[in-house]
C-alpha cells in the first residue's frame, strides 16, 4: 500500500497562477520529498524537508510539513508553462531510509 | 559528468522472454534502488541495494532478480515469471551518508511486452 496520498491528482490553471499540492501519509517519518517527473522520463528531486522542520523554500517552490496532521503541501508561485509535470511526494520512514511514493498530482500549466 | 544512467530507452521483449536493464551511475553512491511505474501510478520499489554483494526484496520483488557486484553498476533481470511486465523502469541511486537523502533518477527505460 501506498504511505503517501497526493491531493488532488489532477491540476489545471493558468500561467502565472499558485499551484498548491497537498501529500497525506500514514506513520511517522524521518523526512518528506517532493519529486518532478516530465512525461516520460526519470525523476527529479525538488525538495526534502526534515521531520523536525515545518517550512522550506527553494526558489519558486514552497513545502510544509505538519507532522500532527501527517501532511506536507508544495506550493509553486508564479507558475510557468514549463512546471506542467507529475508532481509525487514520497516518504522515509523513521524504522528505514527507503522512499514510499504517492500516486502523484498531475499540474497543468496553461500558457 | 556525474549521473546515472540506464539503456536501452525502450525494450520490447517476446512473452516467456528474460530481459535485463541496465543502471550504471558514477556518482560514488553506496545505495541503488530499481522501481516500477505504470501509467498514471506512482513508483512501487522492485529491489534495492546499500552496499555491493548486497540486496533486499522491496514491494514487488517477484518475477524480478537483480544483481551488485560493482559499486556503478546495479542490472535488473525481469524473468518470465513476472506475469505483467509491461511497464516504465526507474532505476536510483542515493548517498546514505549522515541518514536517508535524495536520491537521484536515470531515464528509464520503458518495457514493452509483445
Amino acid at each position: 500500500s501506498q504511505q503517501g496520498e497526493e491531493d488532488p491528482q489532477a491540476l489545471s490553471i493558468q500561467e502565472g497562477e499558485n499551484a498548491t499540492m497537498n501529500c497525506s501519509y500514514k506513520t511517522s517519518i524521518n523526512n518528506l520529498q517532493w519529486y518532478r517527473q516530465n512525461s516520460g522520463r526519470g525523476l527529479v528531486h525538488l525538495i526534502l524537508i526534515r521531520s523536525n522542520e515545518r517550512e522550506k523554500h527553494s526558489g519558486r517552490l514552497r513545502v510544509t510539513l505538519d507532522t500532527s496532521k501527517k501532511s506536507s503541501s508544495l506550493l509553486i508561485t508564479a507558475s510557468r508553462a514549463a512546471d506542467t509535470a507529475s508532481y509525487f511526494c514520497a516518504t522515509v520512514l523513521n524504522a528505514g531510509n527507503m522512499l514510499t511514493f504517492g500516486g502523484g498530482t498531475r499540474l497543468m500549466v496553461k500558457p | 559528468d556525474g549521473g546515472i544512467t540506464q539503456s536501452p530507452k525502450y525494450l520490447f521483449r517476446k512473452e516467456g522472454q528474460n530481459v535485463t536493464l541496465s543502471c550504471e551511475q558514477n556518482l560514488n553512491h553506496d545505495a541503488m534502488y530499481w522501481y516500477r511505474q505504470d501509467p498514471g501510478q506512482g513508483l512501487r520499489l522492485i529491489y534495492y541495494s546499500q552496499i555491493v554483494n548486497d540486496f533486499q526484496k522491496g514491494d514487488i520483488a517477484e518475477g524480478y532478480s537483480v544483481s551488485r557486484e560493482k559499486k556503478e553498476s546495479f542490472p535488473l533481470t525481469v524473468t518470465s515469471a513476472q506475469k505483467n511486465p509491461t511497464a516504465f523502469y526507474l532505476c536510483a541511486s542515493s548517498n546514505q551518508a549522515g541518514g536517508p537523502n535524495e536520491q537521484f533518477f536515470g531515464p528509464g527505460t520503458r518495457l514493452t511486452v509483445l
